[in-house]
């Protein structure tokens, strides 16, 4: 079965403090990992994937097949990373589009 | 490129009428998914159409379904609709390769009451 567990759903940070967005999933094959950010009125969108292995607006996240995890995170937090961030997971075949998503972690960042 | 976009983005219907929501994905994308996103449940994936065949389905009830057309435009349908179909409904689009980025557009919420 896969599985993606986001233990926090939600997660307040001050600005310029380091934040870690934590994720786990369950996947017996070679999962794809992902994570999706919504910022307030606006769609979904990708924000990293880990076979890009790039840093996108300071975000970062490696994938630890040992302990099945793929936490997002970054040194210094910015007010307008205030958002919902989600992780997510594609398995099955390959080509198929099918996306399993975490609860979500609403992240505040105050000032 | 003109993202994703849905129709309607508003609907408020009741129990046990049925409704067709619409998704037009972005030119060249053939690969269209459709998510059930609630507060209890989240975001779940419903099914994913390319080149007009369900390719892959989630854990809902047969009263969902879909339809991809050959402009790869697609729609689902929900008959007899149900309180807890109440949601927001998402549709993703992508290119056809291997590890393919999905594209999401706005949502259609759905009021059932």
């Amino acid at each position: 079965a896969q599985r993606v567990t986001q233990p926090e759903k939600l997660l307040s940070v001050f600005k310029g403090a380091p934040v870690e967005l934590k994720c786990n999933y369950s996947y017996s094959g070679s999962p794809e990992l992902f994570w999706y950010v919504q910022y307030s009125r606006q769609r979904l969108q990708l924000l990293l994937r880990h076979i890009s292995r790039e840093s996108i607006k300071g975000f970062t996240a490696d994938l630890n097949k040992g302990e099945t995890s793929f936490h997002l995170k970054k040194p210094f937090a910015q007010e307008e990373d205030s958002a919902m961030y989600y992780c997510a997971l594609r398995g099955g075949f390959q080509g198929a589009q099918k996306l399993v998503f975490g609860q979500g972690t609403r992240l505040t960042i105050n000032p | 490129k003109a993202g994703v976009t849905q129709t309607p983005r508003y609907l408020i219907k009741t129990r046990g009428q049925q409704v067709t929501l619409s998704c037009s994905p972005i030119s060249g994308h053939r690969s269209v998914s459709w998510y059930q996103q609630t507060p209890g449940q989240g975001l779940q994936f419903l099914f994913e159409y390319f080149s007009e065949t369900q390719r892959n389905k989630g854990n809902f009830p047969g009263r969902f379904s879909g339809r991809q057309f050959s402009n790869s435009r697609s729609e689902m349908n929900v008959s007899t609709l149900e309180l807890g179909d109440s949601a927001l409904y998402l549709c993703a689009s992508s290119l056809p390769g291997l590890q393919e980025t999905q594209y999401f557009g706005p949502g259609t919420r759905l009021l059932v009451l």
